[in-house]
């Protein structure tokens, strides 16, 4: 069946060094792969998608790397800031319809 | 900037009585969602609402859900008699267009807690 799904629940970094957050997902007929934050008590917020058509996408302090052999998708922020603390979520749209299929969540941690 | 607002933020109900949670989609958004959260675990899809009708449902959506946009602002997510394990964070969403990623806005969601 698909699934989506994240290596670790927690990440902890110090600020300023690079965070790299990873996601697994099963469904091969996936067209978009989305990154989302969700600060405690709020909604999903987007922040970088990419297409199945490609295998990078930067955005301001983020970039998202989709390798389509292995399955995985990754989130890299840059000198992360206490600000970025928050879970981050991948999630999946398949061709057949736009329901997102969201994965676990991992619970990143800025370190002062 | 244009914002999904949801109401009530939080609601605490007997077991049995039904429940109607209220959304705002961003006005031009022709496509409506509602997602929900259990306690520490991931954002599950519910159902998908498109010119006044459901487009797609999860197992979840089962005949105690029903959703609605009665005045063409609002939409409405009713549980008719919850159970315990409806117990959750209900997110709201809305796009512009069908699939939308980068352009599927989800409200700050409203906190269901049934006793």
């Amino acid at each position: 069946g698909e699934s989506v799904g994240l290596h670790l629940p927690t990440l902890s970094v110090q600020e300023g060094d690079n965070s790299i957050i990873n996601c697994a997902y099963s469904n091969s007929a996936s067209d978009y792969f989305i990154w989302y934050k969700q600060e405690s008590g709020k909604g999903p917020q987007f922040i970088i998608d990419i297409r199945s058509n490609m295998d990078k996408r930067q955005g301001q302090r983020v970039t998202v790397l989709l390798n389509k052999t292995v399955k995985h998708l990754s989130l890299q922020i840059a000198a992360t800031q206490p600000g970025d603390s928050a879970v981050y979520f991948c999630a999946e749209i398949n061709n057949q319809g736009g329901k997102l299929i969201f994965g676990q969540g991992t619970e990143l941690s800025v370190k002062p | 900037e244009p914002e999904v607002t949801q109401t009530p933020s939080h609601q605490v109900t007997q077991m049995g009585q039904e429940v109607i949670l209220r959304c705002v989609p961003i006005s031009n958004h022709l496509y409506f969602y509602w997602y929900r959260q259990i306690l520490g675990q991931k954002v599950e899809f519910l159902v998908s609402f498109y010119n006044n009708e459901i487009s797609e449902k999860s197992e979840i959506f089962d005949d105690q859900f029903s959703v609605e946009r009665p005045d063409g602002s609002n939409f409405t997510l009713k549980i008719r008699s919850t159970k315990l394990e409806d117990s959750a964070m209900y997110f709201c969403a809305s796009s512009e267009e069908f699939g939308g990623a980068g352009e599927l806005f989800f409200g700050e969601g409203s906190r269901l807690t049934v006793l």
